[in-house]
């Protein structure tokens, strides 16, 4: 069955970055869709881009471009996001997400990130 | 920039039929898909491609999509279908979400 098994909370002080870890398996992960959508506290669901595994290939959401990073390893079945320039509003849980037929139909557990001084 | 508006709120009856809406400009002309999100836990794709079901999603959940509302309607709604909802377009590359949707069954 598919899983995605995401790394564990982090707590960053403003100014760090962080890097969260996405480990897929169950499925042919290369090639294929990781998106990674995150959801600060009482908040909507907000997409973050996406990291096509079989060439490395990113589209990144106007809002985080610059500051973000996706990257897949596809030797470990393994993507990372990482988020540079930490502040308090990016204070939420982030989650991978394959996408498949216009959707995404597996998520991972999420990744709770707090950002505090 | 492309926007999809969702009620905040939706109160239904147990074993009634809920309907959450999801409404964008000509948003009939793309796919939609619907994900229920319970608290504290990740999002759950119960609707893609407008109104197909994934393997598991009981079938009182439907959805369609016309003009511009996309709409996801829960037949004989159940306690367990509490949840925050939230539909969700790919609009050219780029993916966008809807506000999401309460549903509270009493």
């Amino acid at each position: 069955q598919v899983q995605l098994v995401q790394s564990g909370a982090e707590v960053e002080k403003p100014g760090a970055s962080v890097k969260v870890s996405c480990k897929a398996s169950g499925y042919t992960f290369s090639p294929s869709a990781m998106h990674w959508v995150r959801q600060a506290p009482g908040q909507r669901l907000e997409w973050m881009g996406w990291i096509d595994t079989g060439n490395g290939n990113t589209k990144y959401s106007q809002k985080f471009q610059g500051r973000v990073t996706f990257i897949s390893d596809t030797p470990a079945s393994t993507v990372y996001l990482e988020v540079r320039g930490l502040r308090s509003e990016d204070t939420a849980v982030y989650y991978c997400a394959r996408g498949q037929d216009s959707a995404n139909d597996y998520w991972g557990q999420g990744t709770l990130v707090s950002v505090s001084s | 920039s492309y926007d999809l508006t969702q009620a905040p709120s939706v109160s239904v009856s147990p074993g009634q039929t809920a309907i959450i809406a999801c409404s964008g400009d000509k948003l009939g002309e793309k796919y939609v898909c619907w994900y229920q999100q319970k608290s504290g836990q990740s999002p759950v794709l119960v609707i893609y491609q407008d109104s197909k079901r994934p393997s598991g999603i009981p079938e009182r959940f439907a959805g369609s999509n016309s003009g511009n509302t996309a709409t996801l309607t829960i037949s004989g709604t159940q306690a367990m279908d509490e949840a925050d909802y939230y539909c969700q377009v790919w609009d050219g590359s780029t993916v966008l979400f809807g506000g999401g949707t309460e549903l509270t069954v009493l």
